[in-house]
């Protein structure tokens, strides 16, 4: 089976710095991938870590370890636009075609 | 834009009846589409894996009587949801990969299906 652990919520204020952090247990691992959703809405895609270390797009990073099986995504100079669901993912199964879900997390920014 | 459309968006139907949604990838042939289920405030949790062609794969605990699923062709994954109860209410949405997708490609999601049984 698999386990992917995130903080429920997170509230931060425009301009700051966040950090989500996602712990995970799997068997077998094709690399941690990141998706926002927007109440109501589908998820995005918003990047994807298959080796160790930092992966930088715009104002978003994301980052994994796979030997502590750890991974966060820093979102950095905050917008309103960015209050929404984060996602933790990985692919598992048979050919490890199905992506599988983190618990989520909700953030919350205000002004 | 977008390339997996789902349709409806929203439905309201009483108690007992059945509600096919379909999900339909717009500009490639995807053999695999994903259904997952999400509950207000909760994560995505997948309910079946599609595959054109054949029968679909269930997860644990989902029921398949309940829930079926139809992928007859390569564009165009349906999901029927039976005699539906009030239980049933939840934001169905679908997914597609292209048959070219790596680990790091994103998985193209559907705008979702917001179900409501009254």
């Amino acid at each position: 089976g698999q386990s992917l652990e995130q903080p429920s919520e997170v509230t931060a204020v425009e301009g700051a710095i966040v950090q989500i952090n996602c712990t995970y247990q799997t068997s077998g691992f094709y690399g941690l991938s990141w998706y926002q959703q927007h109440d109501g809405g589908a998820p995005t895609f918003l990047s994807y870590n298959g080796l160790d270390g930092l992966e930088e797009t715009g104002r978003f990073s994301s980052f994994l370890s796979r030997s502590d099986s750890y991974g966060y995504l820093l979102l950095q100079e905050l917008q309103m636009k960015d209050s929404a669901s984060y996602f933790c993912a990985v692919f598992w199964g048979t050919g490890f075609q199905k992506l599988v879900f983190g618990t989520g997390t909700r953030l919350l920014v205000s002004p | 834009g977008a390339v997996v459309s789902q349709h409806p968006s929203r439905v309201i139907c009483k108690s007992g009846t059945s509600v096919k949604i379909e999900c339909r990838s717009l500009d490639f042939q995807a053999t695999t589409m994903f259904w997952y289920r999400q509950f207000p405030k909760k994560s995505l949790m997948l309910m079946a894996t599609s595959n054109e062609g054949s029968k679909a794969t269930y997860e644990q605990g989902v029921e398949k009587d309940k829930f079926l699923i139809n992928h007859a062709s390569l564009t165009l994954s349906t999901l029927t949801v039976t005699s539906a109860h009030p239980e049933d209410s939840s934001f169905y949405i679908c997914s597609a990969k292209r048959p070219a997708d790596r680990y790091n490609s994103p998985l193209h999601f559907g705008n979702g299906t917001r179900l409501t049984v009254t």
